[in-house]
């Protein structure tokens, strides 16, 4: 079984830019989590989709969004872009039944200058 | 508010001695915790979880031990190896969330 796949691997924009991430999930996987990393923060929680629906958000300001399409795969976007958004951007994938066994991608690395 | 505290942040071992990580959260609703391993370039990998009516489980040389009263929770390595030197985050369930740690950077001296 393929894992979670996240595309691209590397991006480099500028401040006002936007940009998006993709993600694929394990098949059979419905739901889709996205999570920042920054050195000292550990994980933090975006947001999660399950069957096309937002069904949990973290505390980030609108400028982040996301969407799932119908064969589960997700993309973020984040609008208007600020130095402090540079980060490891994770997508996990699980069931979707529990928040349990959560698998990650390797992630899409952002810098923005 | 939602909130898990790790330590240390940093971690060094001789190889073969015993490594513990250590956890506390703030949900006292929380019944599932797990713990994930971060290699350099890689996302975290899975590598034990533990429900609250359990208050230890072990797997092979990775043992974790869970005090709901106190509400913390510890990640036990013997016999440490070069190969797991790597980032451990904890992790708790606070309603359909999981909330992670900030990690501990383990390092395994040869």
């Amino acid at each position: 079984k393929a894992g979670v796949t996240q595309t691209p691997r590397y991006l480099i924009k500028t401040r006002g830019q936007q940009v998006t991430l993709s993600c694929s999930p394990i098949s059979g996987h419905r739901s889709v989590s996205w999570y920042q990393q920054t050195p000292g923060q550990g994980l933090q929680f975006l947001f999660e989709y399950f069957s096309e629906t937002q069904r949990n958000k973290g505390n980030f300001p609108g400028r982040f969004s996301g969407r799932q399409f119908s064969n589960s795969r997700s993309e973020m976007n984040v609008s208007t872009l600020e130095l402090g958004d540079s980060a490891l951007y994770l997508c996990a994938s699980n069931s979707g039944n529990t928040n349990e066994k959560l698998f990650f991608g390797s992630g899409t690395q952002l810098s923005v200058l | 508010g939602e909130n898990v505290e790790q330590h240390p942040s940093t971690l060094s071992v001789q190889e073969g001695d015993s490594a513990v990580i250590k956890c506390t959260y703030s949900d006292s609703a929380s019944n599932y915790f797990p713990w994930y391993k971060q290699e350099l370039g890689k996302g975290p990998q899975l590598i034990i979880d533990i429900r609250s009516n359990v208050g230890e489980k072990k797997d092979q040389r990775i043992a974790v031990t869970l005090n709901k009263t106190a509400k913390h929770f510890s990640l036990h390595i013997t016999e440490t190896q070069p190969e797991d030197s790597a980032v451990y985050f904890c992790a708790a369930s606070m309603g359909d969330k999981l909330i992670f740690g900030t990690g501990t950077r383990l390092q395994v001296f040869p």
